[in-house]
């Protein structure tokens, strides 16, 4: 199957910092990749779609100037949460459907101090 | 948009018996339906998908039923293990659709 691989893993940080989680496709390119944000013993939730060299396409209620999007290449996607705060405390996975079947990175937990 | 409705949230099965997760969707024009089980702390892996112009799929001890009429779909695990114990995802997307919607998961654990 497809390889996702984001980065950090884990991260913690203080209220007001930004973060930037990156996902990288691994042997294929990705003209897009899907954002999900899990909250502790809850569902997947889509947060944007990522498109390489446009812009992002995000879901309903999720701010757009909080949760900034970067698809500069076929291969890389980046998510920066801006001005962070704990309730932005979560597991952020991205994940890409080359064939479409969707694969996951193995995710990056964010805890905000 | 599409919902998808994932019943139970728990699930307990004592080891050898078998295991049935429920989901119902809400868009008649999903024609995708995978599930995923995910293990504490790390990303889901699909375990089995089905597309709506099949009835059932199986794959060893596990199988996925479909149906289009009623809008739902069942995950069936068969001689359960312990190590089946984790949350398990259902899915749907529509035809041209690149976004799946999850369930709300179920939690399921093999009791020795």
């Amino acid at each position: 199957g497809a390889v996702v691989s984001q980065h950090p893993s884990w991260v913690i940080c203080k209220s007001g910092t930004s973060v930037k989680i990156e996902c990288r496709s691994l042997d294929f390119q990705a003209t897009t990749m899907f954002w999900y944000r899990q909250f502790p013993k809850q569902s997947l939730m889509l947060m944007a779609t990522s498109n390489e060299g446009s812009k992002a396409t995000y879901e309903q209620g999720v701010e757009k100037d909080k949760f900034l999007i970067n698809h500069a290449s076929l291969t890389l996607s980046t998510l920066t949460v801006t001005s962070a705060h704990p309730e932005d405390s979560s597991f952020y996975i991205c994940s890409a459907a080359p064939t479409g079947e969707l694969f996951f990175g193995e995710g990056s937990r964010l805890t905000v101090l | 948009g599409e919902n998808v409705e994932q019943h139970p949230s728990t699930l307990s099965v004592q080891e050898g018996d078998s295991a049935v997760i429920k989901c119902t969707y809400s868009d008649s024009a999903s024609n995708y339906f995978p599930w995923y089980k995910q293990e504490l702390g790390k990303r889901p892996q699909l375990i089995i998908d089905i597309r709506s112009n099949v009835g059932e799929k199986k794959d060893q001890r596990i199988a996925v039923t479909l149906n289009k009429t009623a809008k739902h779909f069942s995950l069936h695990i068969t001689e359960t293990q312990p190590e089946d114990s984790a949350v398990y995802f259902c899915a749907a997307r529509s035809f041209g659709n690149e976004k799946l919607t999850f369930g709300t998961g179920t939690r399921l654990t093999i009791i020795p």
